[in-house]
């Protein structure tokens, strides 16, 4: 079965300081990956994705994340973490072979302490 | 431009009552998605569209929600007779056509938040 895994239900970090938000994904192939972040009373709004080459993806405000093929992890990341980075951010993935088909973790809440 | 729109925002229903949900996309966004997601969970896909045509509906729960495209633009999501394990929030997207070798960014609508009593 296809899975995406979000392990952290929530994180914080002070301001200032670095961040990582972990993605682990279970998809056949060699899937698509990307990071939506979600505001309150907001739709998901698209950070970043990673298609192939470069393993390191850089984003929207910015936030990176490192692809691991051999460890299936999609972590996003961001040097210096800003109050205003406070909010929902979700994993997805979609599958080579299956184009319209997205598959979401449950979703990371990230509070940056000032 | 203008994003991906839902109306209406909030939706409370009483169980058994039918509901219709509206989502109005990017204009020239060939594909639509619609997505339901439970409070503390992340998206789970419904059904997809390709203009008018709906080429994906594996993830309808039951054969109470349907949805349709008519002119492959404005697209509404109906749920009948619902009931309380409807409630949730139903998000729209859109993107340029997806082929299976290329990779078009969901742009997602505000979400319809629907409560059943």
């Amino acid at each position: 079965a296809q899975s995406v895994a979000q392990p952290e239900d929530q994180v914080n970090v002070a301001e200032g300081n670095p961040l990582t938000v972990k993605c682990t994904y279970s998809v056949s192939g060699n899937p698509y990956l990307f990071w939506y972040v979600q505001y309150p009373n907001r739709g998901l709004q698209f950070l970043l994705k990673y298609i192939t080459g470069d393993n390191l993806v850089k984003g929207s405000y910015g936030f990176e994340a490192e692809f691991n093929k051999s460890q299936t992890s999609f972590h996003l990341k961001k040097p210096s973490a800003l109050v205003s980075d406070s909010a929902l951010y979700f994993c997805a993935v979609r599958a080579r072979y299956n184009f319209n088909k997205f598959y979401f973790g449950s979703g990371t809440k990230l509070n940056v302490k000032p | 431009g203008a994003g991906v729109s839902q109306s209406p925002r909030y939706k409370v229903a009483k169980r058994g009552q039918d509901v219709a949900l509206r989502c109005d996309p990017i204009s020239g966004h060939v594909s639509l998605f619609w997505y339901q997601q439970a409070l503390g969970q992340g998206p789970e896909f419904l059904t997809y569209f390709q203009n008018e045509a709906q080429l994906d509906k594996s993830g309808l729960p039951s054969d109470r929600f349907f949805a349709e495209r008519p002119e492959g633009s404005v697209s509404t999501l109906k749920i009948q007779r619902t009931q309380q394990e409807d409630s949730a929030v139903y998000l729209c997207a859109s993107s340029l056509a997806l082929s299976s070798g290329d990779v078009k960014t969901q742009y997602f609508g505000p979400g319809t938040r629907l409560l059943v009593l």
